[in-house]
């Protein structure tokens, strides 16, 4: 059974950089995208960015300029590093997988809070 | 690109039919059959209840039904359960390997 383990700091201070990862259990980690999606309070989801095993990366335009996602493929694990966060960046942060050629996330991570206070 | 417009929240009673519309524009829903739908139990991870517009993952009830018309797709859900109570997203494929999901709609089972 796949299972999608997340694990990262929950709280920042304005400009400093989050840093979230994510491990793969009970899979291959070639053949897929892995992706990061977020949650803000109480809103809708949003698409971050993807990332596969040899570390090809898709990002969203609008977040592209903070978004550094990574692949450690010796521990199956991906990262994500979003840089100088504000406010409007509180959110539930999941990671989420897709089949290669598929266009749905069929697995996803238990889901991280991330606040970003002074 | 925008977020998919859903309406905020729909209710039924027990044993009815609901529709959820997701509404797009031609960049996204209506240009792929890339849409999929999202069951949201609070404090939970959206769990996949349709994709491709129209295809239900192994497990999933045959309850939940997809379509798409044009820039709009719809998740039918027949015979309404308490435990259908939750948040609805979708997600549609929105073409240069991005992907654009709904505001989220809440299911009251009344």
């Amino acid at each position: 059974q796949v299972q999608l383990q997340q694990w990262g700091a929950g709280l920042l201070k304005p400009s400093e950089t989050l840093s979230l990862t994510c491990a793969v259990y009970g899979e291959s980690f070639s053949g897929y995208y892995w992706s990061w999606i977020r949650q803000p309070p109480g809103k809708g989801l949003e698409w971050i960015g993807e990332i596969n095993h040899s570390g090809s990366t898709n990002y969203n335009p609008s977040l592209e300029s903070r978004v550094t996602m990574s692949v450690d493929t010796s521990k199956n694990q991906f990262s994500l590093k979003l840089r100088s966060v504000t406010a409007a960046d509180t959110a539930v942060f999941f990671c989420a997988r897709h089949v290669t050629g598929d266009f749905y996330f069929d697995y996803w991570g238990q889901g991280t809070l991330v606040t970003v206070s002074s | 690109q925008s977020a998919l417009t859903q309406p905020a929240s729909v209710s039924g009673s027990p044993g009815q039919s609901i529709t959820i519309s997701c509404t797009g524009t031609s960049s996204d829903v209506g240009g792929y059959n890339y849409v999929s739908w999202y069951q949201q139990h609070p404090g939970k991870a959206p769990k996949l209840m349709i994709y491709d517009v129209s295809k239900r993952p192994s497990g999933v009830s045959n309850r939940f039904s997809g379509s798409k018309s044009g820039n709009t797709a719809s998740l039918t859900i027949s015979g309404l359960q308490a435990e259908d109570e939750a948040d609805y997203y979708c997600c549609s494929y929105a073409g240069i390997t991005t992907w654009v999901f709904g505001g989220g709609t809440k299911l009251t089972v009344l």
